[in-house]
């Protein structure tokens, strides 16, 4: 099992570009995560997705878009990148959402 | 909405020194959990805590839960190399399906 998979590793975009951050998941967990975690400020969630077909916004949800496609994936899109998303971004998974969190190995994100 | 703060930000100490860091939420917590980072990795699992005064261990490492159900701790005995790594606390409200996490606790180790 590959546990929480995440594309791309690395990414530079200049401000206004858009991208999609892909997440998958194969431990068959039905709630998904999307943090970001900038220096000195631990883990901050996004957006996330208690089972296939819905979404909630976290602490910081300004600037992002999600989808979860399906039980196995679930996207983030920056539609406008701004260099305060400059970032390392790490998607989670877990079974229950009361249960410990997977993480997949994160995005170095840089927005010039 | 909930905060969770945890000290110390940074903490050295020589090979075989103890480590302590504490975590305390502004809310009481449904449970608490225990994460760590190794540098350039991600978030790895240690423990979840979820009865009020709940004390666990694994080998060098105790884990506290307070009676009041909103601070915890992570005390390593005799530490080493492998220990190094940033400390995350995550607390879970009632009702509530997101994890907070505290700031984390950045150890390094003096060899």
């Amino acid at each position: 099992n590959a546990g929480v998979t995440q594309t791309p590793k690395f990414q530079v975009l200049k401000t206004g570009q858009s991208m999609t951050l892909q997440c998958a998941q194969d431990m068959n967990h039905n709630s998904m995560y999307w943090y970001r975690q900038d220096p000195g400020m631990g883990l901050r969630l996004i957006y996330y997705s208690a089972s296939e077909g819905t979404t909630d916004k976290g602490e910081v949800p300004n600037g992002y878009n999600v989808s979860r496609l399906n039980k196995r994936e679930f996207s983030l899109r920056l539609e406008s990148a701004a260099p305060s998303q400059t970032s390392v971004y790490f998607c989670a998974s877990s079974e229950a959402h009361r249960g410990e969190q997977f993480f997949g190995p994160g995005t170095r994100l840089t927005v010039l | 909405g909930q905060q969770v703060m945890q000290i110390p930000q940074y903490q050295h100490v020589q090979e075989g020194e103890d480590f302590t860091t504490y975590c305390n939420s502004s809310t009481t917590l449904s449970n608490i959990q225990w994460y760590k980072q190794r540098p350039g990795g991600h978030p790895v699992f240690l423990i979840q805590l979820v009865k009020s005064g709940e004390v666990k261990k694994q080998k060098r490492l105790t884990f506290q839960f307070g009676e009041a159900k909103k601070n915890s701790s992570l005390h390593i005995t005799a530490t080493q190399t492998t220990d190094v790594g940033t400390y995350f606390c995550a607390g879970q409200d009632f009702g509530n399906e997101k994890l907070t996490f505290g700031t984390g606790t950045r150890l390094t180790i003096i060899p």
